[in-house]
């Protein structure tokens, strides 16, 4: 089976730029998960959907973070406008209702 | 709110030989499952091992092995005949049973493989 697609792999942009970043979960995975991992730290939630609709947003910084999963498929999230402490690896994640999340290979976010 | 503690922020283990990584949590819940996730310079967290909570048996996968003591609520990961790829850092991580639950992480130990 396919794993979770991500992209871009890399990415550097400058302070007060913006910056969207694309997953595509396994097929048939109805939960995805955006998580951010600042160097050194275990990966914090920052949003998850069920199919299409918003379950946890809590600790997601609404004022410049965004997401959204049309069609309960792929989904972007979006930084707008980064600041230099969004530099981090951002991870997408699928999973059925309840096991195991299965991992992209993330993107390296820098903000310089 | 779940939390995961995993105290040791890095190890080292010599190939061949056997290391065990710790891992605490704390939750309210009574069904839940635990993993044990790598994660290699390549940056993609791959599952190690996971124990569903109502399980009594530990959970083993080839050199990968688990000490669950759902009581004392630690679970530890073992690693037998420890060899260069096993090098990375590893993350302990809790899911509730419950419908679309979230992963809770801990904050991961970097494991060194030696020569």
């Amino acid at each position: 089976e396919a794993g979770v697609a991500q992209s871009p792999r890399y990415k550097i942009i400058e302070k007060r730029q913006s910056v969207a970043f694309w997953c595509n979960p396994i097929s048939g995975h109805a939960t995805l998960y955006w998580y951010q991992q600042i160097l050194g730290q275990g990966p914090k939630l920052l949003i998850q959907f069920q199919n299409n609709g918003v379950v946890d947003d809590s600790q997601l910084p609404k004022d410049r973070f965004s997401a959204e999963r049309l069609k309960g498929v792929d989904s972007t999230l979006k930084i707008q406008p980064a600041k230099l402490e969004d530099s981090a690896v951002y991870l997408c994640a699928s999973s059925l209702a309840v096991g195991a999340l299965h991992f992209g290979n993330g993107t390296r976010l820098t903000v310089t | 709110a779940q939390t995961v503690t995993q105290s040791q922020p890095e190890m080292s283990v010599q190939e061949a030989e056997t290391v065990t990584l710790s891992c605490t949590y704390d939750t309210s819940e009574s069904d839940y499952y635990l993993f044990w996730y790598k994660q290699p310079p390549s940056r993609q967290m791959i599952l190690v091992i996971r124990q569903e909570a109502y399980k009594q048996q530990n959970a083993t996968e080839n050199r990968f092995s688990v000490n669950f003591q759902k009581a004392a609520k630690s679970f530890s990961l073992k690693i037998s005949d420890s060899q260069l790829g096993d090098a990375a850092m590893y993350f302990c991580a809790y899911r509730y049973t419950g419908t679309a639950s979230k992963l809770t992480f801990g904050t991961g130990t970097r494991l060194q493989v030696t020569l």
